[in-house]
């Protein structure tokens, strides 16, 4: 069946680095891909999507490009803040026709910054 | 402001005590749903409506009951609830499941901690 899967966590970064969570999928149509940020005590936000291969979503300064060829959608963000420490989750939805409109999620990454 | 509701947040229970926990959508979403979330499985989507009176089962719906009787209100219900269903628990809402990233964008609600003794 369709799966996600997510690099392992926790991710320890200092502010202004450079963040990289790796996202694979496997899926037998064509998915939507989805990044998903949970902060502490509350619950989940979509950061970004993209829709078809090689679409690149992008918020907040956090960009994901849909690689159909990798079949991959990893999260990246080029200077990182104490605010952005949180746990993210990758997700697909299929687009098979009469589908569902369930999201398959990743284990989630723990991400924590630090001053 | 456009949001989805879910009471209790926190909720501790004993084994067998029927419980539910509510969930609402002020944004007129036909589709609706519930997950689980666990450590080192991620969410996993429980039960679903595709609009009042549909609803169907996700991946994990044993010791589950849901109801969709108005469009704004999506409640789960735990009729004898085990140690096993101690687990954090989301609502999510969406326009809808097709024509555009627009109706299958998901909203989450903030959670409900559930923990049965």
């Amino acid at each position: 069946g369709d799966s996600v899967t997510q690099m392992e966590g926790p991710v320890t970064l200092s502010e202004e680095a450079f963040l990289t969570i790796n996202c694979t999928y496997t899926a037998t149509g064509y998915p939507s891909l989805f990044w998903y940020v949970q902060y502490p005590g509350e619950g989940l936000q979509l950061l970004l999507k993209a829709t078809k291969a090689d679409d690149k979503g992008s918020n907040k300064g956090f960009e994901a490009t849909y690689r159909k060829e990798t079949t991959s959608f990893h999260l990246e963000k080029g200077s990182v803040q104490v605010s952005d420490s949180a746990v993210y989750f990758c997700a697909l939805k299929e687009r098979r026709g009469g589908a569902t409109n369930k999201l398959i999620f990743g284990t989630g990454t723990l991400l924590a910054v630090q001053p | 402001e456009a949001q989805v509701t879910q009471n209790p947040r926190y909720l501790i229970t004993v084994t067998g005590k029927k419980l539910t926990v509510t969930c609402s959508q002020n944004m007129n979403h036909e589709y609706m749903s519930w997950y689980r979330q666990d450590p080192g499985l991620g969410l996993r989507q429980i039960y679903y409506s595709m609009n009042v009176e549909v609803t169907d089962k996700g991946d994990v719906p044993e010791g589950y009951k849901v109801s969709r009787k108005e469009k704004r209100n999506f409640p789960l219900i735990l009729e004898s609830p085990s140690p096993n269903q101690t687990s954090l628990y989301f609502c999510a809402s969406s326009p809808g499941t097709s024509g555009g990233s627009y109706q299958e964008t998901q909203y989450f609600g903030p959670g409900t901690r559930l923990l049965v003794l």
